[in-house]
């Protein structure tokens, strides 16, 4: 099973809002990676986390944080976003950051729209 | 610099006909290959990878590629296309042990594979 589980689906936030992103798997992955993808556009690496531990941090603005509470367990938290945050951001899990044959398999994403 | 190019932004194939996706990459050292796929509204679906051995990869779904060392690509191929293929198609390159990158991927621009029936 290569299922990488987000919540919600859908969200929708006011500039002021705080909201928070959620990520799961249960592989047994060691690695976590958040994505944000704008509409017919590559996914753009946000952040890493290896072995529970933040690896790369990809120059986000700081009203993106990431936490990783546990090796299944990946949150963003949303606060003061911009109306150019809103895009579709993408959860990935990998078994063994930067092993030979490691390989990502992403969560369906959370649409995120910022009005 | 690591890149990865597609140089297709829409490839259009007849339900039956064989397909093929481009992409070239460059990279220094050896390469870690993948394509994805992206339904609309969806997350990225891994198809196949190419780490080390046979040039020909087989993949899910019928896909396969092809690595070309000399050429730099990895083509994405499948003899017959079924009108369910078409979606968003991503090349990624993965950077090698040892980069301080390690794991990151870097992808292509992406190719809209139309099937028509």
């Amino acid at each position: 099973d290569t299922e990488v589980t987000q919540t919600p689906k859908h969200l929708v936030m006011g500039m002021t809002n705080k909201k928070s992103l959620k990520c799961e798997q249960h592989m047994g992955h060691r690695a976590m990676y958040w994505y944000k993808q704008k509409a017919k556009k590559p996914p753009e690496l946000m952040f890493v986390y290896s072995y529970e531990k933040l690896s790369i941090n990809e120059s986000v603005p700081s009203r993106f944080s990431p936490e990783c509470p546990n090796s299944s367990l990946l949150n963003l938290h949303l606060h003061a976003l911009q109306p150019e945050d809103s895009a579709l951001y993408l959860c990935a899990s990998s078994q063994i950051p930067g092993g030979p044959t490691d390989t990502q398999y992403f969560g369906p994403g959370t649409r995120l729209t910022v009005l | 610099a690591q890149s990865v190019a597609q140089p297709e932004d829409q490839v259009n194939v007849a339900e039956g006909n064989p397909l093929t996706v481009k992409c070239t990459y460059s990279v220094s050292g050896n390469p870690y290959l993948f394509w994805y796929v992206q339904y609309p509204n969806r997350g990225l679906q891994f198809l196949l990878k190419y780490i080390t051995g046979d040039n020909l990869v087989k993949g899910s779904y019928g896909f396969e590629a092809e690595f070309n060392k000399s050429q730099t690509s990895f083509h994405l191929k499948k003899p017959s296309a079924l009108v369910s293929d078409s979606a968003l198609y991503f090349c990624a390159v993965r950077l090698g042990l040892g980069s301080s990158n390690t794991g990151k991927l870097i992808f292509g621009q992406g190719t809209t594979l139309q099937v028509k029936p």
